[in-house]
């Protein structure tokens, strides 16, 4: 069965603060590793690590992904308020659609 | 506008009863996804379709059904059976292509009363 881990299930930090967020898996014929944030119901996406993208960057976040290790960080530089927000990591097998494991994500709260 | 739709978004459920939760999309996408999400935790696959008429059982799909009719549909049926079924629902769709990512409906809150 694939499996997906995050860590730290919730962190709190300081506006301006840098965090890393961790994803580790275990999944048959890996494909992709896609990165979401829920900021009240629906995950929006943010970036998605396949072997031929081991690293993706936006703004103020960026994602890197271990193949070696079969991880991924996330990373959040100068922390908003805006940025609080459970952020999910999901794995996706060789095989197309099928099933897309999720973690159990990580809670991030940034206080002013 | 292009999009999925989750009806309703609040649902109140009596012990003993079977409740519905609609899924509905139009961005045109073969896969469809239903996963459950509890308290401060992640998202738990139920069920999930890859085409019409088909659909395949996700990690705790016990006290759950679904059909897949028409490829735009993805119903959620909770049934009697399942014996918490108290948490956030979330569906979600995905187009057939290589390296795409999903796309969630606003989910419904199922709550039992």
């Amino acid at each position: 069965e694939d499996k997906v881990v995050q860590s730290p299930l919730s962190l709190v930090v300081h506006e301006g603060d840098t965090v890393t967020l961790n994803c580790s898996y275990e999944v048959t014929n890996f494909r992709s590793l896609l990165w979401y944030k829920q900021e009240k119901k629906a995950p929006t996406f943010l970036f998605m690590l396949t072997s031929s993208g081991i690293e993706k960057k936006s703004g103020r976040l960026s994602s890197i992904l271990d193949k070696k290790e079969l991880s991924s960080i996330l990373n959040i530089t100068a922390t908003q308020t805006g940025d609080s927000a459970i952020y999910l990591c999901a794995v996706e097998p060789l095989r197309g659609y099928q099933k897309v494991t999720f973690g159990t994500g990580t809670k991030l709260q940034v206080i002013p | 506008d292009g999009g999925i739709t989750q009806s309703p978004k609040y649902l109140f459920r009596k012990e003993g009863q079977n409740v519905t939760l609609s899924c509905e999309q139009n961005l045109n996408h073969d896969a469809m996804y239903w996963y459950r999400q509890d308290p401060g935790q992640g998202l738990r696959l139920i069920y999930y379709s890859q085409i019409v008429n088909d659909f395949q059982k996700g990690d705790i799909a016990e006290g759950y059904s679904v059909s897949r009719e028409k490829k735009e549909s993805f119903p959620l049926t909770v049934t009697s059976a399942q014996k918490n079924p108290t948490a956030f629902y979330l569906c979600a769709s995905k187009d057939r292509g290589v390296n795409t990512e999903a796309f969630f409906g606003q989910g419904t809150r199922l709550t039992v009363v």
